[in-house]
């Protein structure tokens, strides 16, 4: 298994208040990004990031924001948290691989999971 | 954009029966496409994937072979065990904006009864 660990592993959480979720990894990995998982939805990006300080938008971004100052660790932070965030959510890295003939290929990798419940 | 369409679930199955579960895709250049697993209360785990046209990944005896002709990556087993029952994931990865996007399809829920 990749060396991905997030936490905390559960929280809940109360409307209005200020979460963060870390996650960490022992792979070295370059890129590295968060997700969450809705019955109905799969898996939706909120965001990425490319390298340390590098990050971008994914497609839920709206209140959410991430941080990735050491290449290990990448912080999600939900400033004011509301029920509509209520979810799991999925930490991932990757590299890229170049195979045979050029062609670009990139694995992801996925931590445990964080379950969040915002009451 | 690119999508996924997976066979929704949930898809129940008895213990040695052979096991198929759809997935085709929509994806402007020239996609990889991968099988993920989950078993409850985990993440994702990569099953198995495939890179290029009329490759076929495998693991664990699951087996999946990249169809760009039907733009498919169907899944398939020839015995299911108990084990087995899990939600399974199609997806794609494409080179889009500097960075591989990977989408999902909705997951399929597989239940293997004794």
């Amino acid at each position: 298994d990749a060396g991905i660990t997030q936490s905390p592993r559960h929280k809940v959480t109360e409307t209005g208040t200020p979460v963060t979720l870390r996650c960490h990894q022992t792979e070295n990995h370059r890129y590295m990004y968060w997700y969450r998982q809705d019955p109905g939805h799969g898996l939706r990006l909120i965001h990425y990031s490319y390298g340390v300080k590098d990050t971008d938008k994914g497609e839920v971004s709206d209140g959410y924001s991430v941080s990735r100052s050491k290449t290990e660790d990448f912080l999600l932070t939900l400033e004011s948290a509301t029920s509509s965030q209520t979810s799991v959510y999925f930490c991932a890295i990757s590299d890229l691989q170049v195979l045979a003939g050029g062609h670009e290929q990139e694995t992801q990798y996925f931590g445990p999971g964080t379950r969040l419940l915002v009451l | 954009g690119d999508s996924v369409t997976q066979m929704e679930g949930p898809v129940t199955l008895s213990e040695e029966a052979f096991l198929t579960i759809n997935c085709t895709y929509t994806a402007t250049g020239y996609p990889s496409l991968f099988w993920y697993v989950q078993y409850p209360g985990e993440g994702l785990q990569l099953l198995l994937k495939a890179t290029k046209a009329d490759d076929k990944g495998s693991n664990k005896g699951f087996e999946a072979t990249y169809r760009k002709e039907t733009t498919s990556f169907h899944l398939e087993k020839g015995s299911v065990q108990v084990s087995d029952s899990a939600v399974y994931f199609c997806a794609l990865s494409v080179l889009s904006g500097g960075y591989q996007k990977v989408t999902f399809g909705t997951g399929t829920k597989l239940q293997v009864i004794p």
